[in-house]
Order: structure tokens, then sequence, then C-alpha cells
């Protein structure tokens, strides 16, 4: 059973803030990672992957990578009220991406 | 690049008819597409994989004969909805790996479907 966790929130954050979430998961093999932002009503953007452990930056977002403790974050600095949305973290394996349930980000002006 | 499209965007249909979801990569070969379904406030939940030329593999609690899935081209799926029922709205969403990047999916923007 492979297995995606991201806590579901909300989190609110206030503008120009660092907004941070996490995801856990259960399939040791995994090698890839990704980070997808879902707008309501819209699909999901791809705007992260990870492959190694580690920092990737890309302008204001951060993915963290630590396959040791089986972790993946995504920071976003700098937080803007258009980054309010779902934020989808995304483990592939055989294939296949296996999604969390997502954390709700609000960012209040 | 990877851009990937969907047609209808939405759509109403009266129970028992059918419905197909056109899903095309525009600007890549898609190797394997993808198609979800998503009910309001709740997660992407895969449905089935297709593979260009071959037959698609439909998660379990998949109704493959309720849920069509033709794989013709590198750059055309389309799911077809038969005798659709009102629980059968949702979000149907496709997405799409293509020959560069076996990994990273690129997603359709989605299609609603309403059955009333």
């Amino acid at each position: 059973q492979k297995e995606v966790e991201q806590n579901s929130g909300p989190l609110s954050v206030p503008e120009g803030a660092i907004a941070s979430l996490n995801c856990t998961y259960s399939d040791r093999g995994s090698q890839s990672f990704f980070w997808y932002r879902q707008y309501s009503g819209k699909s999901p953007e791809l705007i992260m992957s990870i492959y190694s452990n580690g920092d990737k930056e890309d302008g204001r977002f951060t993915a963290q990578l630590n396959k040791a403790s089986q972790y993946v974050s995504l920071l976003i600095r700098d937080s803007q009220p258009s980054d309010s949305a779902t934020y989808l973290c995304a483990v592939h394996w055989a294939n296949n991406l296996f999604f969390g349930t997502g954390t709700r980000l609000t960012v209040i002006p | 690049g990877a851009v990937v499209s969907q047609h209808p965007s939405w759509v109403i249909c009266k129970s028992g008819t059918s419905v197909k979801i056109e899903c095309r990569s525009l600007d890549f070969q898609a190797t394997t597409m993808f198609w979800y379904r998503q009910f309001p406030k709740k997660s992407l939940m895969l449905m089935a994989t297709s593979n260009e030329g071959s037959k698609a593999t439909y998660e379990q609690g998949v109704e493959k004969d309720k849920f069509l899935i033709n794989h013709a081209s590198l750059t055309l799926s389309t799911l077809t909805v038969t005798s659709a029922h009102p629980e059968d709205s949702s979000f149907y969403i496709c997405s799409a790996i293509g020959q560069l990047s076996s990994y990273e999916q690129y997603f359709g923007p989605g299609t609603r479907l309403t059955v009333t």
C-alpha cells in the first residue's frame, strides 16, 4: 500500500510570511517527488519536482527532500494571496503518481 | 511546452446517455496518459492508465465497461462514460507523460461532468 500523507490544513499565513507544507510517504523505494498546486475548480499544476536529498530552489519555492525520513516539504517564501490554493504532494512509483489529500493554504492580505 | 488540453471543459447530460471526453497532448508525444476523477473537496483518484495502442489498465473498483478508454495515438486519449448516472457527476482530469520524462505528469484543465 503506497501512502502519501499531508496535513489537510487549512494553513493560514499572513502575506509576506513563509508557508511550510509537509508530506510523508510510505514507500522507501520511491525516487521522484512532486508538488502540484490546485486552485479551486481547476486541475493540478506542477510547480516543483525533486529527485535527490537536499534542497531545490525555484524562485520563491524551495522543495526539501529527506529520503531517510521519508519526508518531503515545500517552502513558499514571501507568500502572496495568489498562492492561496491546495498543494498536492505526489510520489512516483511504478509509472504511477500517488497523491496526498492536499493541504489547503490561505494567504491573508 | 508540455501542454495538455481537454474537450469539452464542461458538459451536462441526461441520465442514461454516454459522454466522450478527449485528452490531447499539444506539443509532445504522450507515451502514457492517465485519467483521474475528483469529487468536490476530495483528492484525485486514479481511474486508469492508458498506453498508446494497448488496452488501458483500470484501478480496482473502476468498471472498464462503463468507463471506456481509447488511446489511439500518441497525442490523443478518450474517455467515454457510458450510461451515465448522477453519481458519475464529477471533475474528470487527464494527464500525460512524454517521451523525454517518464516521471513528470502534466495535467489537462479538466472536464466537469454533470449528469441530470
